[in-house]
Formats: structure tokens, sequence, C-alpha cells
């Protein structure tokens, strides 16, 4: 298995709070991803890094924030937490954006916003 | 504008015979489709990928096919086991696009004893 750490594995917060979530990966690859899922949507791209300090924009990433300040570590912030961010969030990496380097997952965060 | 649909959410079929999950897509740019499996409370697991140079690929018990001409894919699993009970996932990419990987919204297969 991909060496893939998320943190916190579940989070009740209240609206209006910030969270962070935590990707730390021991495989020193250097795509990091953050996913979220949710019914009907199957996994959805929020933000992405191609190396320390590089990031940029997914499909889904109003109310998001990414930094990655180490190759290992990857953290997503929610800074004002609303209902409609409670969701299941994916981190994935890889070594490349080949086809032959796929995506590996951790096994997620279940973040609910009351 | 879902760019990846999985038509059927859920997929009931007897151990020992064939699950075909199915995905369609509209985007002529995607160059590499891949299948994941989830099982609860777990991440996505990669299964299989295919290129769009190929029309198939075999990976032991499981086999993916692309259409191009129909933008179909699909995932065969023969022969079927309870333990691959799970989510699957269809996802496709092209090269260039940094890894940026578009989903369907998922297959839910159960395999009956």
């Amino acid at each position: 298995d991909a060496g893939i750490t998320q943190s916190p594995r579940h989070k009740v917060t209240e609206t209006g709070t910030p969270v962070t979530l935590r990707c730390h990966q021991t495989e020193n690859h250097r795509y990091m991803y953050w996913y979220r899922q949710d019914p009907g949507h199957g996994l959805r791209l929020i933000h992405y890094s191609y190396g320390v300090k590089d990031t940029d924009k997914g499909e889904v990433s109003d109310g998001y924030s990414v930094s990655r300040s180490k190759t290992e570590d990857f953290l997503l912030t929610l800074e004002s937490a609303t209902s409609s961010q409670t969701s299941v969030y994916f981190c994935a990496i890889s070594d490349g954006t080949e086809s032959n380097q796929p995506q590996h997952f951790g096994d997620g965060t279940r973040l609910s916003i009351l | 504008d879902q760019q990846v649909k999985q038509n059927s959410p859920s997929l009931s079929v007897q151990e020992g015979r064939i699950s075909i999950l199915n995905c369609d897509y509209t985007n002529s740019m995607f160059d590499y489709f891949l299948w994941y499996k989830k099982y609860p409370a777990e991440g996505p697991t990669f299964l299989i990928s295919i290129s769009s140079i190929k029309d198939k690929n075999e990976d032991g018990r499981f086999t993916v096919f692309l259409n191009k001409s129909a933008k179909h894919l699909s995932l065969h699993i023969v022969p079927s086991q309870p333990g691959d009970s799970a989510v699957y996932f269809c996802a496709a990419n092209w090269s260039g696009n940094t890894g940026k990987l578009i989903f369907g919204q998922g297959t839910t297969l159960q395999v009956k004893p």
C-alpha cells in the first residue's frame, strides 16, 4: 500500500469555523491531489500540487485553499466552513501524470459541518 | 456537465458469473482511462487502466474494453467473487492535464454467494 496518511479521519465542526485537513506521504511523490466524494458526483478534484509550493485549482476549488511547504505534506483548508462542504475528502499521490502512473489514495477524512 | 458517466448506480450478479460495468464519456481529448475499486471506509484502489491506442487490456480476472467511436468503456470481471463487492469508479484524463482525473459517479457491485 502507498504510504499515505490522512488526518483527522473524522471531524465534526460548526459552520463558520476554520478547518485544516492534512495529507502526509512517505513515497516522495511529486504530485498530490485533494478530492471530495459526494453521492451522485463520484470524486471531484479540489486542488492539486505539482511540487513544493506549486499548486493549482481543480474543478471545485471555491471555499478551499491549499499549501505544500514540504514534499511529504499537503494541507487543505476551509477558511470558513459551510454545510455544503460536508463530504468525504480524499488525498491522492502520484509519481507522474502518465497513464502508467496511476494515483494512489488515502483512506479519507469524513467531515461533517453542522 | 458530466464528462464521465456511469449510468448504472448498482449491479447485482451471482458468484462465478460475469460482471460488466459500463462507462461513457464525452470529451474526445481523453486518452487514458482508469478503473478504481472502493470498499466502505477506505480510499479508492487502482484496478486497471487502458490507453486510447488500445481497445483491450487484461489483468487476471479483470478486462477493460474501450470503444472510442462510441466513447464507451466497460470493465469485465470473470468470474465474479463476493470479495469483488464494492463501488467501482471509472476515471479519465488526457496527457498534459497534470493528472487531473475526471471521475464517473460510481457503480455499486454486489456479488451474491
